[in-house]
Protein backbone atom coordinates (compact mmCIF):
# COMPACT_ATOMS: atom_id res chain seq x y z
CA UNK A 1 0.00 0.00 0.00
CA UNK A 2 1.31 3.55 -0.38
CA UNK A 3 2.94 5.42 2.37
CA UNK A 4 1.46 9.26 3.09
CA UNK A 5 3.26 11.55 4.85
CA UNK A 6 1.54 15.18 6.03
CA UNK A 7 3.23 18.29 6.84
CA UNK A 8 2.24 19.78 9.71
CA UNK A 9 1.65 16.96 11.76
CA UNK A 10 -0.11 19.76 14.61
CA UNK A 11 -0.65 22.99 14.45
CA UNK A 12 -2.22 25.76 16.56
CA UNK A 13 -2.78 29.27 14.69
CA UNK A 14 -4.84 32.34 15.25
CA UNK A 15 -8.16 33.23 14.13
CA UNK A 16 -8.00 35.07 10.92
CA UNK A 17 -5.30 33.29 9.40
CA UNK A 18 -4.33 30.58 7.23
CA UNK A 19 -2.85 27.06 6.72
CA UNK A 20 -1.94 25.06 4.30
CA UNK A 21 -1.91 21.84 4.62
CA UNK A 22 0.74 19.02 2.38
CA UNK A 23 0.25 15.60 1.25
CA UNK A 24 2.83 13.81 -0.27
CA UNK A 25 2.72 9.96 -1.61
CA UNK A 26 5.25 7.79 -2.43
CA UNK A 27 3.57 6.65 -5.61
CA UNK A 28 1.77 7.90 -8.41
CA UNK A 29 -2.05 7.78 -7.51
CA UNK A 30 -5.22 7.70 -8.93
CA UNK A 31 -7.51 9.38 -6.42
CA UNK A 32 -7.00 11.84 -3.35
CA UNK A 33 -9.01 12.64 -1.31
CA UNK A 34 -9.14 15.95 1.89
CA UNK A 35 -11.29 14.64 4.81
CA UNK A 36 -12.21 16.78 8.82
CA UNK A 37 -13.25 15.12 11.57
CA UNK A 38 -14.13 17.73 14.17
CA UNK A 39 -13.45 16.81 17.69
CA UNK A 40 -15.60 13.69 18.97
CA UNK A 41 -17.12 13.55 15.17
CA UNK A 42 -16.40 10.81 12.57
CA UNK A 43 -14.91 11.49 8.91
CA UNK A 44 -16.30 14.31 6.68
CA UNK A 45 -15.36 14.07 2.95
CA UNK A 46 -14.49 17.81 1.86
CA UNK A 47 -13.14 17.61 -1.55
CA UNK A 48 -11.86 15.10 -4.25
CA UNK A 49 -8.49 16.35 -4.92
CA UNK A 50 -8.03 16.56 -9.19
CA UNK A 51 -4.45 16.38 -10.89
CA UNK A 52 -4.55 19.53 -13.20
CA UNK A 53 -7.68 20.84 -12.89
CA UNK A 54 -10.10 22.64 -10.07
CA UNK A 55 -10.89 20.33 -7.06
CA UNK A 56 -14.67 19.12 -6.63
CA UNK A 57 -16.02 20.20 -3.55
CA UNK A 58 -18.93 18.39 -1.58
CA UNK A 59 -21.91 19.96 0.08
CA UNK A 60 -20.95 22.80 2.81
CA UNK A 61 -17.95 23.42 1.34
CA UNK A 62 -16.52 25.89 -0.79
CA UNK A 63 -13.21 26.35 -2.92
CA UNK A 64 -12.73 30.35 -0.96
CA UNK A 65 -12.71 28.76 2.44
CA UNK A 66 -10.42 25.23 1.52
CA UNK A 67 -8.83 25.85 -1.71
CA UNK A 68 -7.00 22.66 -3.01
CA UNK A 69 -4.04 22.19 -5.37
CA UNK A 70 -2.47 18.82 -6.83
CA UNK A 71 0.03 19.83 -9.40
CA UNK A 72 0.82 15.75 -9.81
CA UNK A 73 -0.01 12.12 -9.00
CA UNK A 74 2.25 12.36 -5.55
CA UNK A 75 1.70 15.47 -4.09
CA UNK A 76 -1.71 17.58 -3.06
CA UNK A 77 -2.54 20.90 -0.54
CA UNK A 78 -5.43 21.58 1.46
CA UNK A 79 -5.42 25.63 3.04
CA UNK A 80 -7.89 26.55 5.77
CA UNK A 81 -8.70 30.07 4.90
CA UNK A 82 -9.46 32.88 7.66
CA UNK A 83 -9.49 30.52 10.19
CA UNK A 84 -12.19 30.01 13.13
CA UNK A 85 -12.29 28.12 16.24
CA UNK A 86 -15.12 26.35 14.63
CA UNK A 87 -12.36 25.00 11.91
CA UNK A 88 -10.15 23.45 14.72
CA UNK A 89 -10.30 19.36 13.16
CA UNK A 90 -8.11 16.52 12.25
CA UNK A 91 -7.18 17.37 8.89
CA UNK A 92 -6.58 13.91 6.64
CA UNK A 93 -5.69 13.09 3.49
CA UNK A 94 -6.10 9.99 1.49
CA UNK A 95 -5.75 7.92 -1.72
CA UNK A 96 -7.03 5.59 -3.80
CA UNK A 97 -5.10 3.61 -5.99
CA UNK A 98 -6.54 1.61 -9.08
CA UNK A 99 -3.95 0.42 -10.84
CA UNK A 100 -3.97 -2.35 -7.62
CA UNK A 101 -6.97 -3.53 -8.77
CA UNK A 102 -9.44 -2.67 -6.02
CA UNK A 103 -10.90 0.58 -4.77
CA UNK A 104 -9.35 0.50 -1.15
CA UNK A 105 -8.84 3.78 0.49
CA UNK A 106 -5.43 4.85 2.38
CA UNK A 107 -5.08 7.53 5.06
CA UNK A 108 -2.62 9.85 5.94
CA UNK A 109 -1.33 10.70 9.55
CA UNK A 110 -3.92 13.76 9.58
CA UNK A 111 -2.65 17.56 10.81
CA UNK A 112 -4.77 18.37 14.44
CA UNK A 113 -5.21 22.02 13.85
CA UNK A 114 -6.14 24.00 17.12
CA UNK A 115 -7.68 27.69 16.51
CA UNK A 116 -8.02 29.96 19.05
CA UNK B 1 -27.17 10.20 0.08
CA UNK B 2 -25.95 6.61 1.47
CA UNK B 3 -26.50 5.87 5.41
CA UNK B 4 -24.03 4.74 7.87
CA UNK B 5 -25.24 3.20 11.23
CA UNK B 6 -23.16 1.51 13.25
CA UNK B 7 -23.71 -0.54 16.96
CA UNK B 8 -22.68 0.20 19.57
CA UNK B 9 -22.03 3.01 20.07
CA UNK B 10 -19.86 2.40 23.09
CA UNK B 11 -18.48 -0.75 24.05
CA UNK B 12 -16.35 -2.16 27.18
CA UNK B 13 -14.61 -4.96 27.44
CA UNK B 14 -12.30 -7.05 29.52
CA UNK B 15 -8.93 -8.24 28.54
CA UNK B 16 -9.31 -11.54 26.62
CA UNK B 17 -12.99 -11.39 25.73
CA UNK B 18 -14.52 -11.08 22.63
CA UNK B 19 -16.99 -9.04 20.12
CA UNK B 20 -18.74 -8.19 17.48
CA UNK B 21 -19.34 -4.78 15.84
CA UNK B 22 -22.05 -3.95 13.62
CA UNK B 23 -22.37 -1.45 10.52
CA UNK B 24 -25.84 -1.37 8.92
CA UNK B 25 -25.83 0.54 5.06
CA UNK B 26 -28.52 1.81 3.39
CA UNK B 27 -27.90 1.28 -0.19
CA UNK B 28 -25.47 -1.10 -2.61
CA UNK B 29 -22.17 -0.78 -2.20
CA UNK B 30 -19.49 -1.14 -3.64
CA UNK B 31 -16.54 -0.25 -1.31
CA UNK B 32 -17.15 -1.44 2.51
CA UNK B 33 -13.75 -0.63 4.46
CA UNK B 34 -13.16 -1.01 8.45
CA UNK B 35 -10.87 1.13 10.03
CA UNK B 36 -9.39 1.41 13.81
CA UNK B 37 -7.94 4.77 15.05
CA UNK B 38 -5.95 4.57 17.30
CA UNK B 39 -5.71 7.28 20.32
CA UNK B 40 -3.21 9.64 18.25
CA UNK B 41 -5.78 10.00 15.93
CA UNK B 42 -4.30 7.52 13.14
CA UNK B 43 -6.36 5.66 10.94
CA UNK B 44 -5.09 2.20 10.27
CA UNK B 45 -6.62 0.25 7.30
CA UNK B 46 -8.24 -3.41 8.95
CA UNK B 47 -10.20 -4.85 6.29
CA UNK B 48 -11.06 -4.17 2.26
CA UNK B 49 -14.63 -6.25 2.67
CA UNK B 50 -17.22 -5.09 0.16
CA UNK B 51 -18.83 -8.77 0.35
CA UNK B 52 -17.49 -12.27 1.98
CA UNK B 53 -15.38 -12.37 4.44
CA UNK B 54 -11.84 -12.18 5.79
CA UNK B 55 -10.02 -13.12 8.53
CA UNK B 56 -6.73 -11.30 9.63
CA UNK B 57 -5.35 -13.10 12.92
CA UNK B 58 -7.93 -11.98 16.21
CA UNK B 59 -10.14 -9.85 14.07
CA UNK B 60 -12.03 -11.26 11.12
CA UNK B 61 -14.89 -9.24 9.23
CA UNK B 62 -17.97 -10.23 6.74
CA UNK B 63 -20.43 -8.57 4.86
CA UNK B 64 -23.70 -9.66 3.22
CA UNK B 65 -24.29 -7.22 0.82
CA UNK B 66 -27.67 -8.61 -0.41
CA UNK B 67 -29.06 -7.87 3.29
CA UNK B 68 -26.90 -4.44 3.63
CA UNK B 69 -24.67 -5.58 6.63
CA UNK B 70 -21.20 -5.86 8.16
CA UNK B 71 -19.82 -7.61 10.98
CA UNK B 72 -16.22 -6.99 12.31
CA UNK B 73 -15.10 -9.58 14.95
CA UNK B 74 -12.69 -9.37 17.65
CA UNK B 75 -11.40 -12.39 19.53
CA UNK B 76 -9.10 -12.46 22.84
CA UNK B 77 -9.23 -8.90 22.96
CA UNK B 78 -6.21 -6.98 24.41
CA UNK B 79 -5.47 -3.61 25.80
CA UNK B 80 -4.15 -1.80 22.78
CA UNK B 81 -7.41 -2.65 20.48
CA UNK B 82 -9.00 0.39 22.18
CA UNK B 83 -9.94 2.79 20.30
CA UNK B 84 -12.58 3.82 17.44
CA UNK B 85 -13.94 1.60 14.92
CA UNK B 86 -15.16 2.81 11.88
CA UNK B 87 -17.42 1.47 9.46
CA UNK B 88 -17.01 3.25 5.77
CA UNK B 89 -18.57 2.68 2.48
CA UNK B 90 -18.69 4.15 -1.45
CA UNK B 91 -22.00 3.83 -2.65
CA UNK B 92 -22.53 1.65 -5.88
CA UNK B 93 -24.27 4.54 -7.47
CA UNK B 94 -22.30 7.24 -6.27
CA UNK B 95 -19.55 9.06 -8.95
CA UNK B 96 -17.17 10.70 -6.61
CA UNK B 97 -15.88 7.19 -5.49
CA UNK B 98 -16.24 9.09 -1.93
CA UNK B 99 -16.30 7.09 1.41
CA UNK B 100 -19.17 8.19 3.70
CA UNK B 101 -18.14 6.79 7.06
CA UNK B 102 -20.33 5.98 10.01
CA UNK B 103 -20.75 7.40 13.67
CA UNK B 104 -17.87 4.73 15.02
CA UNK B 105 -17.74 2.52 18.19
CA UNK B 106 -15.73 3.40 20.74
CA UNK B 107 -13.99 0.56 22.16
CA UNK B 108 -12.47 0.08 25.41
CA UNK B 109 -10.61 -2.56 26.82
CA UNK B 110 -9.54 -2.79 30.54
CA UNK B 111 -6.54 -5.02 31.52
Amino acid sequence: SAVISQKPSRDICQRGTSLTIQCQVDSQVTMMFWYRQQPGQSLTLIATANQGSEATYESGFVIDKFPISRPNLTFSTLTVSNMSPEDSSIYLCSVEDWQTGDYEQYFGPGTRLTVT
Amino acid sequence: GIQVEQSPPDLILQEGANSTLRCNFSDSVNNLQWFHQNPWGQLINLFYIPSGTKQNGRLSATTVATERYSLLYISSSQTTDSGVYFCAVENSGGSNYKLTFGKGTLLTVNP
